[in-house]
Formats: C-alpha cells, sequence, structure tokens
C-alpha cells in the first residue's frame, strides 16, 4: 500500500535555526505532493505543493521544499525559523493516477521553536 | 470567500449511539472529503464525494458512512459509536478533487464515552 513517512517526529530548535524536514513516499508512478501545517488551536493550512515543473517549490512564510524523484522525497526547508513556526507539519501525497481528492498523510512532525 | 465550516464543533456520546457530522465547502467546490485523525493513526482518508457520488472510500468500517448533497453539503455519520472512534473529524473541499488542493475546515471533535 502507498504511504508517506515522516522521519522526524518531534523537532525543537532555536529561533534563526534552520529546519529540514523529511518526508518519503512509497509509490512508484506521478505524485502530487503537498506540505500542510497545524498551527496550536488552528485548521490545517496549505504551506506548499508540487504537482510538476521545478522540483524546488516556494510556499508561504518562507517555507521550500525540495521534489527529489530518484529518492521518493519531498523534504520542507525553512533558513531561519521563527518562533511563531511552532506547529506540526504533515506531508500528505495524491496519487495521480486515482483522480481523486485521496491525501495520504505522512504521521506528522512537531516543531517547537524556543524563543 | 467563506471557508469550510462544521458543525457541530464539539460533540459528546455513549457507546452505540450514532452521529451525524455536517461539512459546508467553499462556495464553488464540488469534492468534499473527509478525514479522521487520532494520536495514534495520524490523519486517515474516510471517503470522497464529488457531485453527489462517493468517488474514494478510506479502509474503515461500514458504519462510516456520508453523502453529499446537490448544493454539495455534505453529512457523514457514524453509527453504533465505540470508544475507539473518539477523533477529531475533518473535512476538506476543493474545487474538483483528484489533484486540486484541498482547505479544511476546523474538525469537529467526538468524544465517546
Amino acid at each position: 500500500a502507498q504511504s508517506v513517512s515522516q522521519h522526524n517526529h518531534h523537532v525543537i530548535l532555536s529561533e534563526a535555526a534552520s529546519l529540514e524536514l523529511g518526508c518519503n513516499y512509497s509509490y512508484g508512478g506521478t505524485v502530487n505532493l503537498f506540505w500542510y501545517v497545524q498551527y496550536p488551536g488552528q485548521h490545517l493550512q496549505l504551506l506548499l505543493k508540487y504537482f510538476s515543473g521545478d522540483p524546488l517549490v516556494k510556499g508561504i512564510k518562507g517555507f521550500e521544499a525540495e521534489f527529489i524523484k530518484s529518492k521518493f522525497s519531498f523534504n520542507l526547508r525553512k533558513p531561519s525559523v521563527q518562533w511563531s513556526d511552532t506547529a506540526e507539519y504533515f506531508c500528505a501525497v495524491t496519487l495521480d493516477s486515482s483522480n481523486t481528492g485521496k491525501l495520504i498523510f505522512g504521521q506528522g512532525t512537531t516543531l517547537q521553536v524556543k524563543p | 470567500k467563506a471557508g469550510v465550516t462544521q458543525t457541530p464543533r464539539y460533540l459528546i456520546k455513549t457507546r452505540g449511539q450514532q452521529v451525524t457530522l455536517s461539512c459546508s465547502p467553499i462556495s464553488g467546490h464540488r469534492s468534499v472529503s473527509w478525514y479522521q485523525q487520532t494520536p495514534g493513526q495520524g490523519l486517515q482518508f474516510l471517503f470522497e464525494y464529488f457531485s453527489e457520488t462517493q468517488r474514494n472510500k478510506g479502509n474503515f468500517p461500514g458504519r462510516f458512512s456520508g453523502r453529499q448533497f446537490s448544493n454539495s453539503r455534505s453529512e457523514m455519520n457514524v453509527s453504533t459509536l465505540e470508544l475507539g472512534d473518539s477523533a477529531l473529524y475533518l473535512c476538506a473541499s476543493s474545487s474538483q478533487g483528484g489533484s486540486d488542493t484541498q482547505y479544511f475546515g476546523p474538525g469537529t471533535r467526538l468524544t465517546v464515552l
């Protein structure tokens, strides 16, 4: 079965540190890739997405992600985190062949940024 | 545009009861998907509806069902509630489903006692 793995379950950083959250998926076909964020007490929001084209995608709030097809990876990065980035981050995929809105989520990574 | 709305926001039920949750998508969106979020299992896909038809279904028992109305509003129903059904139920809408971006509502927190 298709799956998404997020290797970092809980990350603690100081403000201004750089961030990289890992995401790998298991599916040999074409996928669409997403990163969602859930701030404390708020609903899931889209950070960025990749469908095709330039494998380096930029999202909101200074986040970016790189799709590496050979590694089945879509890692999220931010050069300098802020306290307000404290949240839970979810990587997700949809299978291009399915043509349905079934998002397959990773387990999530809780990011805690210390001021 | 108004976002995805879900009602009620909180529910407390007892085992054996049934519950109906409601979701109003973003205006113009025709696809509605439902997800269950728990600390142990994370976010799991329940089902997707598009133009009143269920287009995909996750790996949940038949106690979980849903429907979509002609105005794209959707409901999900859980019958014979079990303790393990306690979760945050999220609804997401998108324009056409598929690879379209899904926009999530705030969720309904269901507690089964």
